[in-house]
């Protein structure tokens, strides 16, 4: 199947630095990409529909100004966290459809920890 | 998208066929139902989805009652490394929107 790739897996950093994670679909093209959030015992949690080469589309209380997503190009995605602070310590993971296919596939998440 | 509902946990043994049931009383025509499962600590995988017919690929099977409001995924024969969160995600694909994930069900396949 086809594979997606997350950078890094995980990540710590100090609280008000950004984060800058990476989704990259390694063997098919990719118009639309989604950034998901997962808390501890809860289920995935959508943040974001990235789209190459116009603005995301972010879900209702997803701040567009901390979560800064960019996709520039058909196989990368990249998700920025700015100013992070402890509260968004989370597990971010992001999917993408091939064209023509139905099933999602997810990269393998990466577990961000600010302290 | 129609909502779903899963039993929150359930314990299999090693060897035994694991069947997890799924309501989707609401799923209108159109709709496909998916089963991903989510291994702690990973990603999300695709497992099998269905429309209206049962399917079987060489993890699972998915049977899909007549009236499409119900359906169960089988694992043949569980073994430890399917422990996991499964959801049952009902959809209609465009390749453009996102998956919803409800609470899924958490599997404990015990030795």
């Amino acid at each position: 199947g086809a594979v997606v790739s997350q950078h890094p897996s995980w990540v710590i950093c100090k609280s008000g630095t950004s984060v800058k994670i990476e989704c990259r679909s390694l063997d098919f093209q990719a118009t639309t990409m989604f950034w998901y959030r997962q808390f501890p015992k809860q289920s995935l949690m959508l943040m974001a529909t990235s789209n190459e080469g116009s603005k995301a589309t972010y879900e209702q209380g997803v701040e567009k100004d901390k979560f800064l997503i960019n996709h520039a190009s058909l196989t990368l995605s990249t998700l920025t966290v700015t100013s992070a602070h402890p509260e968004d310590s989370s597990f971010y993971i992001c999917s993408a459809t091939r064209q023509g296919e139905s099933e999602a596939f997810f990269g393998q998440g990466t577990r961000l920890t600010v302290v | 998208d129609a909502k779903t509902t899963q039993p929150p946990s359930m314990d299999c043994a090693e060897g035994r066929a694991a069947n997890l049931p799924c309501n989707h009383s609401t799923i209108s025509g159109n709709e496909y139902v998916y089963w991903y499962r989510q291994i702690h600590s990973q990603g999300p995988q695709y497992i099998i989805h269905g429309l209206k017919n049962n399917e079987t690929n060489e993890m699972a099977s998915l049977i899909i009652t007549e009236d499409r409001k119900s359906s169960t995924l089988i694992l043949p024969h569980a073994t430890l490394r399917d422990t996991a969160v499964y959801y049952c995600i009902v959809y209609r694909n465009t390749g453009r929107r996102a998956l919803t994930f409800g609470s899924g069900t958490r599997l404990q396949v015990q030795p």
